[in-house]
């Protein structure tokens, strides 16, 4: 079944630590994405790219960086830079055609220790 | 800027009704709606596009005014699966190449009591 997968389900960060989120879909889709959820708060969206070796900042890119290298993969690394990652990260696709849903991973929940 | 939805919360009982709009101040191209439950990834529920189509999945259906750059969501004879945070995420309308790039509201938790 085609879908996408988030690894690890959770994953801890001590403190001056960069730690990468996985994201892989094999919905042959062209377009990713990574948000952030608080809790009891929307999406915010982080990054997102459009097609290989393109990507652009979302809204709360400051202390996250990605690269597109294939068109299954997306990682998101959190670096040190951002001060405050405890959150729920969602990564989502979908084709770069107009109105078109976005399917979601099931989130990797990010703690510091 | 975020999408804005009311109510925040809303608690039913099994059969009743509710109703949860979405306004944003931008021109929008689209609406989308999705469903969360905790700590699951949100699930897609409906498109709505500009030109006031309503659509609808079974007892959930939508609207969207494109006068008032408003959405309502409709929820009929509510079940305890309907119970989640239900977001709208909002498309600009855009000359460039944005498309899909949406921004979400803040969410309403419906809660659905036997």
């Amino acid at each position: 079944d085609g879908g996408i997968t988030q690894s690890p389900k959770y994953l801890f960060r001590k403190e001056g630590q960069n730690v990468t989120l996985s994201c892989e879909q094999n919905l042959n889709h062209d377009a990713m994405y990574w948000y952030r959820q608080d809790p009891g708060q929307g999406l915010r969206l982080i990054y997102y790219s459009q097609i290989v070796n393109d990507f652009q900042k979302g809204d709360i890119a400051e202390g996250y960086s990605v690269s597109r290298e294939k068109k299954e993969s997306f990682p998101l690394t959190v670096t040190s830079a951002q001060k405050n990652p405890t959150a729920f990260y969602l990564c989502a696709s979908s084709s770069v055609i107009y109105n078109q849903p976005q399917h979601f991973g099931d989130g990797t929940r990010l703690s510091i220790l | 800027q975020q999408p804005v939805q009311s109510p925040q919360a809303v608690i039913l009982r099994e059969g009743e009704d509710a109703v949860i709009n979405c306004s944003s101040s931008k021109a929008l191209y689209s609406v989308h709606w999705y469903r969360q439950k905790h700590g699951e990834a949100p699930v897609f529920l409906m498109i709505l596009l500009k030109g006031g189509e309503q659509k609808g999945h079974e007892k959930i259906s939508a609207s969207f005014n494109e006068k008032k750059q408003q959405s309502s969501l409709y929820l009929t004879a509510s079940q305890l699966s309907y119970s989640g945070t239900y977001f709208c995420g909002t498309e600009k309308v855009t000359g460039g190449t944005s498309y899909g790039k949406l921004t979400f509201g803040q969410g309403t938790i419906l809660t659905v009591h036997p």
